[in-house]
């Protein structure tokens, strides 16, 4: 079965440091990858997808997440971030199907805290 | 305004007794899907729909009902309710499945004593 792991559970940063919020995913077939963002008492809100294509993708907020199949991962990096940052993030994994078998379900990971202090 | 809603967003409730959480959009989706999430296990699909009168079940469907008459209107139904369904409900919908973005609602949060 597919699974996610997100390795911290609580990355407290401070202000305009850079920060990186570590995702791995266990699956051997092609997957999409997620990362959506949850401010508090909110819905989840897409943060960037990776589908295809550039191993790099961007937000418009300024973060950045790479996908490396060789290492199972798509960490989440920020070079400077801000107070309005503060939120939980989750990474999200489906696998790559077809017609009937795509059920559009999504495999989350745990949620990794992100507090930015002043 | 494009959205997904969800009500009520706050229920206290005692076990056994059945109720109902509903879902609507307003952009024409064809899939819906509820998921559940509990503190340190992420989000869980319970159910999901790739259109009207099509439902299928997720992850962890016991003790959860689902409907799909009309595209908008996804309702999650709790026949008889247990403690351990307490959690924070939310619908989700998009255009139609993977790798089509989700967007989800605020939120409903369940507690059953």
């Amino acid at each position: 079965a597919q699974s996610v792991t997100q390795l911290d559970s609580q990355v407290p940063v401070f202000e305009e440091a850079p920060v990186e919020l570590r995702c791995n995913y266990s699956s051997s077939v092609s997957v999409y990858l997620f990362w959506y963002v949850q401010y508090p008492n909110q819905g989840l809100q897409l943060l960037l997808k990776y589908l295809s294509g550039s191993t790099l993708v961007e937000s418009i907020n300024g973060f950045e997440a790479e996908f490396n199949k060789s290492q199972t991962s798509f960490h989440l990096r920020k070079p400077s971030v801000h107070i309005s940052d503060t939120a939980e993030y989750f990474c999200a994994v489906s696998v790559k199907v077809e017609g009937s078998s795509n059920t559009g379900k999504l495999i989350f990971g745990q949620g990794t805290t992100l507090q930015v202090k002043p | 305004e494009a959205q997904v809603t969800q009500n009520p967003r706050y229920l206290i409730t005692v076990t056994g007794k059945k109720l109902t959480v509903t879902c609507s959009q307003n952009m024409n989706h064809e899939y819906m899907s509820w998921y559940r999430q509990d503190p340190g296990l992420g989000l869980r699909q319970i159910y999901y729909s790739m259109n009207v009168e099509v439902t299928d079940k997720g992850d962890v469907p016991e003790g959860y009902k689902v409907s799909r008459k009309e595209k908008r209107n996804f309702p999650l139904i709790l026949e008889s309710p247990s403690p351990n369904q307490t959690s924070l409900y939310f619908c989700a919908s998009s255009f139609r499945a993977l790798p089509y973005e989700q967007y989800f609602g605020p939120g409903t949060r369940l507690t059953v004593t």
